[in-house]
């Protein structure tokens, strides 16, 4: 199962809005609704920001937010905080098997 | 609070085998399902396979088969991994992570394991 495909990196100022792309297939991200987001910050753990392409947990400020075309999927953050600045992986379900796939992972930069 | 708690870091020689272990302080492992995933320093995740708490059913990566072991021990609420036939690029943080049950997406995370084979 090849992994997704995320630009290495995307950057923003303080306030503006950045867009993560993640492109798959159609056994994968275009098959179900099941591609889900994760923030992580470096040493730490990965944390759940978005699930079902577009569902934000209770917590997860509504600055975060996913949306899916056809076989790419997208996290838009508005309001850019310094805060957000780590990686962010995607994932998905792997359809017609019990398989799950993630994205190569984008580092997001807070000029 | 859901907390895994995943053991300590292991240093082990190419060929070797690790086993790392999950252990879960929240009582939420029964009916859900144990992921592993880890990350090679400076890389993206990697998904390894599943082990479902309650039947015990796995499922690997293709990657993993016939390396990978996932195995449970309930009365403890302890999730294991053991990986073979250890390689220098097995080096990795290696993360326990929790599906609930009917959902899709890795819901809590261990704090990871980093393994580290060197000769």
């Amino acid at each position: 199962q090849s992994a997704l495909t995320q630009p290495a990196s995307v950057s923003g100022s303080p306030g503006q809005s950045i867009t993560i792309s993640c492109t798959g297939t159609s056994s994968d991200v275009g098959g179900y609704n099941y591609v889900s987001w994760y923030q992580q910050h470096p040493g730490k753990a990965p944390k759940v920001m978005i699930y079902d392409v577009s569902n934000r947990p209770s917590g997860v400020s509504n600055r975060f937010s996913g949306s899916k075309s056809g076989n790419t999927a997208s996290l838009t953050i508005s309001g850019l905080q310094a805060e957000d600045e780590a990686d962010y992986f995607c994932g998905s379900y792997v359809t017609s098997t019990t398989f799950w796939v993630f994205g190569g992972g984008t580092k997001l930069t807070v000029l | 609070q859901v907390q895994l708690v995943q053991s300590g870091a292991e240093v082990k020689k190419p060929g070797a085998s690790v086993k790392v272990s999950c252990k879960d302080s929240g009582y939420i492992f029964t009916g859900n399902y144990i992921h592993w995933v880890r990350q090679a320093p400076g890389q993206g995740l990697e998904w390894m396979g599943w082990i479902n708490s309650n039947s015990g059913g796995t499922s690997y990566s293709p990657r993993f088969q016939g390396r990978v072991t996932m195995t449970m021990d309930t009365s403890i609420s302890t999730a294991y991994m053991e990986l073979s036939r250890l390689r220098s690029d097995d080096t990795a943080v290696y993360y326990c992570a929790m599906v609930l049950s009917g959902t899709y997406y890795f819901d809590y995370w261990g704090q990871g394991i980093l393994v580290t084979v060197s000769s």
